[in-house]
């Protein structure tokens, strides 16, 4: 069974600040990985995507993803009251169809 | 651009009915994907469909079942209903069968008495 690990929190930083979630991954195969927010009673959505080892950043988020360690990480910086959610690292088995291991999400509480 | 639409939103059944939930993927979308949620054991992938075929399916028994039509809408079924069964269903659509951005409804939220 392919598994997918997060600390689930809660995190709670202060506004303004960084918040660092992490992921680890057990395929050490997989070669698509994914960050999506669900709001508590909403559904997930898509922050961001990556393939390859390093950074990707989109505003104020940015992905990091280490093969090697089997190790994905999210940074969000000026962490807003708004950003308070669940985040659940996703990560897509092979490359033809869409099946995703979800991790049990880490839940970011950002204070005023 | 309309969403990811699923109905029902709520339902109540007792053990041993059975549901059929209905999704219809963002237009264009031809892959449609279906997962549990609970809090206990998260977003678990059910099964995939793409082209009205199934492509993919996870480690549910097989009371649980789904079908694609032309139109790329998706049905799935859950059959001899336990309480085990109570969960959110959620639907995801993609573009293609492989980009990997899945975009969700809203779900359907089941709960077994």
């Amino acid at each position: 069974q392919k598994e997918v690990e997060q600390n689930s929190g809660p995190l709670s930083v202060p506004e303004g600040a960084i918040a660092s979630l992490n992921c680890t991954y057990s395929d050490r195969g997989s070669q698509s990985f994914f960050w999506y927010r669900q709001y508590s009673g909403k559904s997930p959505e898509l922050i961001m995507s990556i393939y390859s080892n390093g950074d990707k950043e989109d505003g104020r988020f940015t992905a990091q993803l280490n093969k090697a360690s089997q190790y994905v990480s999210l940074l969000i910086r000026d962490s807003q009251p708004s950003d308070s959610a669940t985040y659940l690292c996703a990560v897509k088995e092979g490359y033809n169809f869409n099946k995703f291991y979800f991790g049990s999400g880490t839940k970011l509480n950002v204070k005023p | 651009k309309a969403g990811v639409t699923q109905t029902p939103r709520y339902l109540i059944k007792t053990r041993g009915q059975q549901v059929t939930l209905s999704c219809s993927p963002i237009s264009g979308h031809r892959s449609v994907s279906w997962y549990q949620q609970t809090p206990g054991q998260g977003l678990q992938f059910l099964f995939e469909y793409f082209s009205e075929t199934q492509r993919n399916k996870g480690n549910f028994p097989g009371r649980f079942s789904g079908r694609q039509f032309s139109n790329s809408r998706s049905e799935m079924n859950v059959s001899t209903l336990e309480l085990g069964d109570s969960a959110l269903y959620l639907c995801a659509s993609s573009l293609t069968g492989s980009t990997g951005e899945l975009f969700f409804g809203e779900g359907s939220r089941l709960t077994v008495l």
